[in-house]
């Protein structure tokens, strides 16, 4: 089983839509998670930290259910320039962890 | 403000060549990474350092080389260039905060072809 999985989309969906996509990791023992979106040919960039709680960041919402081992993003009211991928993003406990990237989730918004 | 710097940014070589990738952050981050990424795939890991003089391997180190004599620099070593080596490389550092791996950063990457 893979570290982190995602399903690789592609996600197309109209402007205006909300979208939801879901990210299961396998090390119960993982600490921190974050959600990156990749632009085509582009570097990543951090798009939002996941916290226990839950977070909100305008249109984007990220969930963690420790008990299920996955994390969401919910963006709602979806936008032409929200169409790239998202990347998962998952570290272990220790100075010595690593972190693990899932292969994303192509979205696509269409008019 | 720099934050994570890699040159080449674009690279060819032939089969069996070696070269070197550089990586280099001004944030006096711990941690460093090298990716690779292919069409349609995600990131893989290929080494990783949690601080100067240590590292570590990742998913697809076979091929590649890595020293951190430095907190500043990673850099990525082919041997021997293969053809299933053209890809795009990143660099990615990031510290910690609390015990735990804060947001990581990424250089622009570096886009390899191997002939």
């Amino acid at each position: 089983r893979k570290e982190v999985e995602q399903d690789p989309g592609p996600f197309n969906v109209p402007e205006g839509a909300t979208v939801a996509f879901n990210c299961t990791y396998s090390n119960s023992a993982s600490q921190s998670f974050f959600w990156y979106r990749q632009d085509c040919r582009k570097e990543p960039k951090l798009l939002m930290s996941v916290y226990s709680s839950g977070n909100e960041d305008g249109r984007f919402t990220a969930q963690l259910n420790r008990a299920s081992q996955y994390i969401s993003l919910l963006i709602r009211d979806s936008k032409l320039s929200d169409s790239a991928t998202y990347l998962c993003v998952v570290t272990g406990t220790g100075t010595a962890s690593k972190l693990t990237f899932g292969t994303g989730t192509r979205l696509q918004v269409t008019l | 403000n720099a934050g994570v710097t890699q040159t080449p940014k674009f690279q060819v070589l032939k089969t069996g060549q070696s070269m070197t990738l550089q990586c280099a952050q001004d944030m006096n981050h711990e941690y460093m990474s090298w990716y690779r990424q292919d069409p349609g795939m995600g990131l893989r890991l290929i080494h990783y350092s949690v601080g100067a003089g240590i590292t570590d391997q990742g998913e697809v180190p076979n091929g590649y080389n890595v020293s951190r004599s430095t907190t500043e620099d990673f850099p990525l070593r082919l041997l021997s260039a293969a053809p299933s080596q053209t890809s795009v490389y990143f660099c990615a550092s990031s510290r910690q905060g609390e015990g735990l791996w804060t947001e990581a950063f990424f250089g622009q990457g570096t886009r390899l072809t191997v002939v």
